[in-house]
């Protein structure tokens, strides 16, 4: 069965630095990665995947990820972190032919401190 | 593109109570699901499904009821509403071709059951 892993609850830098979020997996097959993103009372934005090809992707507002096969990773990264980017962050995973479905990490609340 | 659309975005039951929160997305994709989500809990699954007449039950089915009648909508029901469901629901589509769109959700529906 699938499954992700945030180990991180929470997140916590100054603005201007690094940000980065953890994201573990476990899948049987070949993994489809997403990054998703949540403002307070709001539906869920997407910010990247990887699905093939290239291990960093490029997704929206300046975020990237990296998959990382040995280590079933795939890390949210931030290269200067934005008062703005103070959000909750999902990792999920989707584990095709073997399994459609999409499932989620139990999130990670960032905050980004003036 | 209206995209994913849930109604209601509120909803206050009683205990005992039946309801169909509504779910319509106009992308013509496969997959549809519905997550509840509950603080520190992340996204759970409930019920899913990769096309009409196909669901599938996901972590969280109990009490709850699905049906997929058109690629278009897939309601979800409560047939007797308890306390343990007060929860916010949200309603996801992607498409399930080579490539493995992001999900699309909807805004969301919180519901307090009394």
């Amino acid at each position: 069965a699938q499954s992700v892993a945030q180990p991180e609850d929470q997140v916590n830098v100054a603005e201007g630095n690094p940000l980065t979020v953890k994201c573990t997996y476990s899948v049987s097959g070949n993994p489809y990665l997403f990054w998703y993103v949540q403002y307070p009372n709001r539906g869920l934005q997407f910010l990247l995947k990887y699905i093939t090809g290239d291990n960093l992707v490029k997704g929206s507002y300046g975020f990237e990820a990296e998959f990382n096969k040995s280590q079933t990773s795939f890390h949210l990264k931030k290269p200067s972190a934005l008062v703005s980017d103070s959000a909750l962050y999902f990792c999920a995973v989707r584990d095709p032919p073997n399994d459609y479905k999409l499932s989620f990490g139990a999130g990670t609340t960032v905050t980004v401190r003036a | 593109n209206a995209g994913v659309t849930q109604t209601p975005k509120f909803q206050v039951l009683k205990t005992g109570q039946s309801m169909t929160l509504q779910c319509a997305q106009d992308m013509n994709h496969e997959y549809m699901s519905w997550y509840r989500q509950d603080p520190g809990m992340g996204l759970r699954l409930i019920h899913y499904s990769v096309g009409a007449g196909i669901t599938d039950q996901g972590e969280v089915p109990n009490g709850y009821n699905v049906s997929r009648s058109t690629t278009e909508d897939f309601p979800l029901r409560l047939l007797s509403a308890a306390p343990s469901q007060t929860s916010v629901y949200f309603c996801a589509s992607s498409y399930l071709g080579q490539g493995g769109t992001e999900a699309f959700f909807g805004q969301g529906t919180r519901l307090t059951v009394v």
